[in-house]
């Protein structure tokens, strides 16, 4: 069964802190990962897309990770603002399937 | 074009009441999709569309629910006789064809409170 799973689940940093948000998948055959945030009452937004071949994409202050071999991609956040508390949801697409994780749901407080 | 744009927003309705939502995608975009997200909850799919077809139900798609894109363009979802547990935000998600590696764009989906 194909799935995606999130750590943690939630999680408070200070401002100006880096995180990392981790996402471990089972989905195969893969053919891309992205990360979204999800701002609260909002619907989600793209932030990253990795493909197979692809290792490492920075989008600003965000850093996301991926390693095909043991299925598991990572979403680094550096120097934190309070506008980056929001859900952040890892997406992976299979052949034709797209499965959501749950999400982390990050807050930063000043 | 301002992306994908949903309607209502906000729907607070009484257990067996019929609601619709509509979706209104990026206009190039051929694929429309549905999602219910629950608090806490990724989004759930629920349903798709290639142009006017309907390519793919989910089984949370209850015979309660029905949803349409006659034309291609826009699409509606009706959920009748509605119960409490159909309370949650409901997404509209449209992406292009081909392109873009499968990027979902979403609308700011339609809340709904059953009560």
């Amino acid at each position: 069964k194909n799935q995606v799973e999130q750590s943690p689940q939630s999680l408070i940093i200070l401002e100006g802190k880096n995180c990392t948000l981790q996402c471990n998948y089972t989905v195969s055959p893969f053919s891309n990962l992205r990360w979204y945030k999800q701002d609260t009452g909002r619907g989600p937004v793209s932030l990253t897309i990795m493909t197979f071949s692809e290792n490492t994409k920075s989008n600003g202050r965000y850093t996301a990770t991926l390693d095909a071999d043991t299925k598991q991609s990572s979403l680094h956040i550096t120097a934190s603002q309070l506008s980056d508390s929001a859900s952040y949801i890892c997406v992976v697409r299979g052949y034709q399937k797209v499965t959501f994780g749950t999400g982390t749901k990050l807050q930063v407080i000043p | 074009d301002t992306g994908v744009s949903q309607d209502p927003r906000h729907k607070i309705t009484k257990r067996g009441q019929n609601v619709t939502f509509r979706c209104d995608p990026i206009s190039e975009h051929n694929r429309l999709y549905w999602y219910r997200q629950t608090l806490g909850q990724g989004p759930e799919f629920l349903t798709y569309f290639q142009n006017e077809a309907q390519l793919e139900k989910s089984r949370l798609l209850s015979d309660r629910f029905s949803a349409e894109r006659p034309k291609g363009s826009f699409s509606t979802l009706e959920i009748q006789r509605t119960e409490q547990g159909d309370s949650a935000m409901y997404l509209c998600a449209s992406s292009p064809t081909g392109g873009g590696h499968g990027e979902l764009f979403f609308g700011e989906g339609s809340r709904l409170t059953v009560l």
